[in-house]
């Protein structure tokens, strides 16, 4: 989606380095979800984001929404081959019930 | 509960034959949605239901798509006649109610996805 933009679109990082995904938006947004998917799986939720400046962690990912509700970054520290996938994040818009989705981040985690 | 479940996991269809996708929901999930997922077009919303009933169809590509809610439990997803530029996964997700009115945490919850493959 134009509205919702990832990147960078792949990253190769070697086991127990740090990275960071970012989601940036053309517009405020309402809410924030992360998400996760395997190749053949479903998507699974990681966290949701609502406030200016919110930041959520869970194990070893943090996520983080910019004051202006325009921009989020996911943080994988020290990172496990278990981190590997395609990350996606999802925004609810004001004005509209919908989530509307990113283009997806592609995480390879190499021995 | 079991999730949102999806069949089939798997269809291999030819070019013009009728492809039908099911989904049941998260029982007590008010709302349904259906997406469709390809490497050029990523993620997108193809239509989703609020209490059985079509809100929101305006992602679904064209006539050739259909998609019915006949109860709480059960929605299906019609393509006829399939073609090869509809290969692609779909998922089926249900949340329960309004993500704007969600309280934190709460989201939609994704089947498996069905791969469809039109030869």
């Amino acid at each position: 989606s134009q509205e919702l933009e990832q990147s960078p679109q792949s990253l190769i990082v070697q086991e127990g380095k740090n990275l960071t995904i970012n989601c940036t938006s053309s517009k405020t947004l309402y809410g924030l979800y992360w998400y996760k998917q395997k190749y053949g799986e479903g998507l699974i939720f990681l966290m949701m984001l609502q406030k200016g400046g919110e930041e959520k962690s869970h194990e070893k990912i943090t996520a983080k929404l910019d004051e202006k509700k325009q921009q989020s970054s996911l943080h994988i520290t020290a990172s496990q081959p278990s981190h590997a996938g395609i990350y996606l994040c999802g925004a609810v818009f004001f004005g509209n019930e919908k989530l509307t989705f990113g283009t997806g981040t592609r995480l390879t985690i190499i021995p | 509960d079991a999730g949102v479940i999806q069949s089939p996991r798997h269809e291999v269809t030819e070019m013009g034959q009728e492809v039908t996708l099911r989904c049941k929901p998260i029982s007590g999930h008010d709302y349904l949605f259906w997406y469709r997922q390809t490497m050029m077009r990523g993620l997108e919303l193809l239509i989703y239901f609020n209490n059985n009933v079509p809100i929101d169809d305006s992602g679904m590509p064209e006539d050739r798509f259909s998609a019915k809610m006949p109860n709480a439990s059960f929605s299906t997803l019609k393509i006829q006649p399939s073609e090869p530029r509809d290969s692609a996964v779909y998922f089926c997700a249900s949340s329960p109610f309004r993500l704007r009115l969600a309280g934190v945490e709460d989201t939609q919850y994704f089947g498996p996805g069905t791969r469809l493959t039109v030869l």
